[in-house]
């Protein structure tokens, strides 16, 4: 069975900062990767994904991740955050195969500030 | 074009009522999901439809809650008997592969569901 574990419920940064949201998975077998956005009363709108190839994904709005196995990450980055990214962003893995059924992280909450 | 839309938006019903969620997928995607978003338990999937191949029902919690595809298009998810754990917003995805492939779930903006 695979898991997802994204270790930081709420990560506070200022206007203009770089910020990282972690995000580590278990799987036996090949996976695809997910990183998921949530705007207040919104659905999930699509960031980025990893299916193969480049392990260094670009996604919308200026946000990228790097997919590496060895240690089962994909942290989701960006280098100047602005407060319209103040939202929540869930990490999701799926194994392809049996539908593409995902299995999301709990979340985390990216509070941007002035 | 026109995303997942999903009715009602929000549902308040009294516990023991049985409750009915619609999705109406983008025009061509072949595969439909529906998820659960609850604060205790987070995001967690439902049920899978993929052309007509028979559901994967994996994700049901229960033998309360069923759904249906009809047409390859449109789907409901029925809640029998309502429980007050079953207060979350239940959220619905379509997906167009194969051909795509693309693995991309475009996601409608959900139902709250309140047991009282």
């Amino acid at each position: 069975a695979q898991s997802v574990t994204q270790l930081d419920s709420q990560v506070p940064v200022f206007e203009e900062a770089p910020v990282e949201l972690r995000c580590n998975y278990s799987s036996s077998v090949s996976v695809y990767l997910f990183w998921y956005v949530q705007y207040p009363n919104q659905g999930l709108q699509l960031l980025l994904k990893y299916l193969s190839g480049s392990t260094l994904v670009k996604g919308i709005n200026g946000f990228e991740a790097e997919f590496n196995k060895s240690q089962t990450s994909f942290h989701l980055r960006k280098p100047s955050v602005h407060i319209s990214d103040t939202a929540e962003y869930f990490c999701a893995v799926s194994e392809g195969g049996g539908g593409n059924k995902l299995t999301f992280g709990t979340g985390t909450q990216l509070k941007v500030e002035l | 074009g026109a995303g997942v839309s999903q009715s009602p938006s929000n549902k308040v019903t009294e516990k023991g009522k049985d409750v009915e969620l619609r999705c109406d997928p983008i025009s061509g995607h072949t595969a439909l999901y529906w998820y659960r978003q609850s604060l205790g338990q987070g995001l967690e999937f439902l049920i899978y439809f993929q052309g007509n191949s028979a559901p994967d029902k994996s994700g049901l919690p229960s033998d309360r809650f069923s759904a249906e595809r009809t047409g390859g298009s449109v789907s409901t998810l029925t809640i029998q008997r309502t429980q007050q754990e079953d207060s979350a917003v239940y959220l619905c995805a379509s997906s167009s592969m194969p051909p795509d492939r693309s693995y991309e779930q475009y996601f409608g903006p959900g139902t709250r569901l309140t047991v009282t």
